[in-house]
């Protein structure tokens, strides 16, 4: 079936990185484009960051531009987060989240969501 | 960036009552707009896309409407399931945002 699974999250201290990976299953990978949101504890859903289906476009939150970076290979089916320079308001569930429409930029809601990694930031 | 601001925060009501949310954009989105359902410790679920398109799988009972800077999301008769935080999106360009959630409780 189709599915994303997210891994990597962890505990890190402040100023040091992180990788995030999202292994996606049962659909054409290559075809969508891929999102990463975040959840701070008790807090709202707050959008992180978009790679196009063919990994020729990303965009970023100002919140997190300059410190993360989105990517994706398409041989692993898998979309990554490398999070540098992390700060105690990093620490969220960081879910991933695929397009509902194939080759889009823009316009296009999220159909289907990982179950979301834990990264907290702390010293 | 376009800001979106649901209300209300909190909503309290009753099985088999009809609810609806109200979603208002800073700026015009068209009809970009999607809602979400969350329950506590789980991933988001997809309810309605460009503002009134139910996803596959969503009860009837589910739906939306709206275009430009307003929009509403209805539940025509509460289940005991639909207890949960809802939340609009809009996907008009980027970076998207997301409403800062309505959280519909039992009264």
């Amino acid at each position: 079936q189709v599915q994303l699974v997210e891994s990597g999250g962890g505990v890190v201290q402040p100023g040091r990185s992180l990788r995030l990976s999202c292994a996606a299953s049962g659909f054409t990978f290559s075809s969508y484009g891929m999102h990463w949101v975040r959840q701070a504890p008790g807090k709202g859903l707050e959008w992180v960051a978009v790679i196009s289906h063919d990994g020729s476009n990303k965009y970023y939150a100002d919140s997190v531009k300059g410190r993360f970076t989105i990517s994706r290979d398409i041989s692993k089916n898998t979309v990554y987060l490398q999070m540098n320079s992390l700060r105690a308001e990093d620490t969220a569930v960081f879910y991933c989240a695929k397009d509902i429409a194939e080759t889009t930029w823009g316009g296009a809601s999220f159909d289907i969501w990982g179950q979301g990694t834990m990264v907290t930031v702390s010293s | 960036d376009i800001q979106m601001t649901q209300s209300p925060s909190t909503l309290s009501a009753s099985v088999g009552d009809r609810v609806t949310i109200t979603c208002r954009a800073s700026q015009s989105i068209s009809s970009w707009l999607a809602w979400y359902q969350q329950k506590p410790g789980k991933a988001p679920k997809l309810l309605i896309y460009k503002a009134s398109s139910l996803e596959s799988g969503v009860p009837s009972r589910f739906s939306g409407s709206g275009s430009g800077t307003e929009f509403t999301l209805t539940i025509s008769s509460l289940q005991p399931d639909d207890f949960a935080t809802y939340y609009c999106q809009h996907c008009h360009n980027y970076p998207y945002t997301f409403g800062q959630g309505t959280k519909l409780e039992i009264k």
